[in-house]
């Protein structure tokens, strides 16, 4: 299976200010199709999960500008350009290209 | 509004069996994947299994396997997981989520494998 790691697994953030979390994969996630399947996915407190990026960088309807997702290969990263207090949570990263689909550890986003 | 609803989760003693339900609505649930995922509590997500959009096509995490089955009704929009010869290490949250990438997940329901 594809192993995801993410990094930091917990990110302490000033409200406003920016936040970035990794995710490496254990091996490309470049399809034969030649999409590259890693989607973005938060965890609200008490919520289920929300899709908020697919195939890297490309925004879900409704997901703030503030959000953003980028990378290749095996090396993505989530950005936030500045946070806001309903961006606390966990986020995922999840590969959709290699069977079974997996998740990384997940990322708690909490504010200072 | 795209809506998926879960139901069936409860108590259950290892060795038991449970049937999870997810209504779909909202989107035209008969060209979608579908798939199950769960989260231990506090822990982390892990697929669980996958069907496409006809039903002619099922996959397991090997943790499941042999155990569980997932089922759709693409007449009543309905997907299913039936859950046989449960463990403590299954108890968790399962959600069901729509498409191959999981771009939609219901709101979850628990289940919890215990004497």
């Amino acid at each position: 299976d594809v192993v995801m790691t993410q990094s930091p697994l917990s990110l302490p953030v000033t409200l406003g200010q920016p936040a970035s979390i990794s995710c490496r994969s254990s091996q490309s996630l470049v399809h034969s199709d030649g999409n590259t399947y890693l989607n973005w996915l938060q965890q609200r407190p008490g919520q289920s999960p929300r899709h908020l990026i697919h195939k890297v960088s490309d925004r879900d309807s409704g997901v703030p500008d503030r959000f953003s997702g980028s990378g290749s290969g095996t090396d993505f990263t989530l950005k936030i350009s500045r946070v806001e207090a309903e961006d606390v949570g966990v986020y995922y990263c999840m590969q959709g290209t290699h069977w079974p689909p997996t998740f990384g550890q997940g990322t708690k986003v909490e504010i200072k | 509004e795209v809506q998926l609803v879960e139901s069936g989760g409860g108590l259950v003693q290892p060795g038991g069996s449970l049937r999870l339900s997810c209504a779909a609505s909202g989107f035209n649930f008969r060209n979608y994947w579908m798939n199950w995922v769960r989260q231990a509590p506090g822990k982390g997500l892990v697929w669980v299994s996958r069907i496409n959009s006809d039903g002619s096509s099922t996959s397991y995490a090997d943790s499941v396997k042999g155990r569980f089955t997932i089922s759709r009704d693409n007449a009543k929009n309905t997907l299913d997981l039936q859950m046989n010869s449960l463990r403590a290490e299954d108890t968790a949250v399962y959600f069901c989520a729509s498409g191959y990438q999981m771009d939609f997940w219901g709101q979850g329901t628990l289940v919890t494998a215990s004497s």
